[in-house]
């Protein structure tokens, strides 16, 4: 599989802040990012999709997309406890998904 | 709206044992994965379907694994002579027939194994 990297955590953030989360991506042919949130002792729910290089929002998350560096970043906007959790970085790999170890997210109150 | 499911939840067996898991996908979702995931690890991609058709498997899955997808439908994923290095959470997701590289993959709940 095709080597996918996330900054290593935890990353703890205060309550209205943004975190950020970054993703690096070894195949320069690589061509759709995804990020799941995970949380504890549950399976990956997606919560952002993109395909072309530049930002792409939907609510409170951003995702951010260079493929000259092949580099995929998150933000999350506004931070809530609720997005505690462990965020995971995909690539795909023909039509299965390279996923990253996760970067755990923390949002203190 | 129902989204992918999987049966059963949670598997405890003994070293020896073998194993069925199953995964109904999204109705109109023609492609099926199956992944592993332990502790700390994203999940590990082990094989996928296009309706009934397996077009790939990882070479990390050993020859005690097996998968099936009759009629393009539901998948069942057996494990023959569990080992403990088998325990891991095993997870189904399905994807239509969208963008390349797949389209969007939606995962099911789990099957948590434990190998004692």
């Amino acid at each position: 599989q095709k080597e996918v990297e996330q900054n290593s955590g935890p990353l703890s953030v205060p309550e209205g802040a943004i975190a950020s989360l970054n993703c690096t991506y070894s195949d320069r042919g690589s061509q759709s990012f995804f990020w799941y949130r995970q949380y504890s002792g549950k399976s990956p729910e997606l919560i952002m999709f993109i395909y072309s290089n530049g930002d792409k929002e939907d609510g409170r998350f951003t995702a951010q997309l260079n493929k000259a560096s092949q580099y995929v970043s998150l933000l999350i906007r506004d931070s809530q406890p609720s997005d505690s959790a462990t965020y995971l970085c995909a690539v795909n790999d023909d039509y299965k998904l390279s996923f990253g170890a996760g970067t755990t997210v923390t949002v203190r109150a | 709206d129902t989204g992918v499911s999987q049966d059963p939840r949670h598997k405890i067996t003994k070293r020896g044992q073998n194993v069925t898991f199953r995964c109904d996908p999204i109705s109109e979702h023609n492609r099926l994965y199956w992944y592993r995931q332990t502790l700390g690890q994203g999940p590990e991609f082990l094989t996928y379907f296009q309706n009934e058709a397996q077009l790939e498997k990882s070479r990390l899955l050993s020859d005690r694994f097996s998968a099936e997808r009759p009629k393009g439908s539901f998948s069942t994923l057996e494990i023959q002579r569990t080992e403990q290095g088998d325990s891991a959470m095993y997870l189904c997701a399905s994807s239509g027939a969208g963008t390349s590289g797949g389209g969007e993959q939606f995962f099911g709940p789990g099957t948590r194994l434990t190998v004692l």
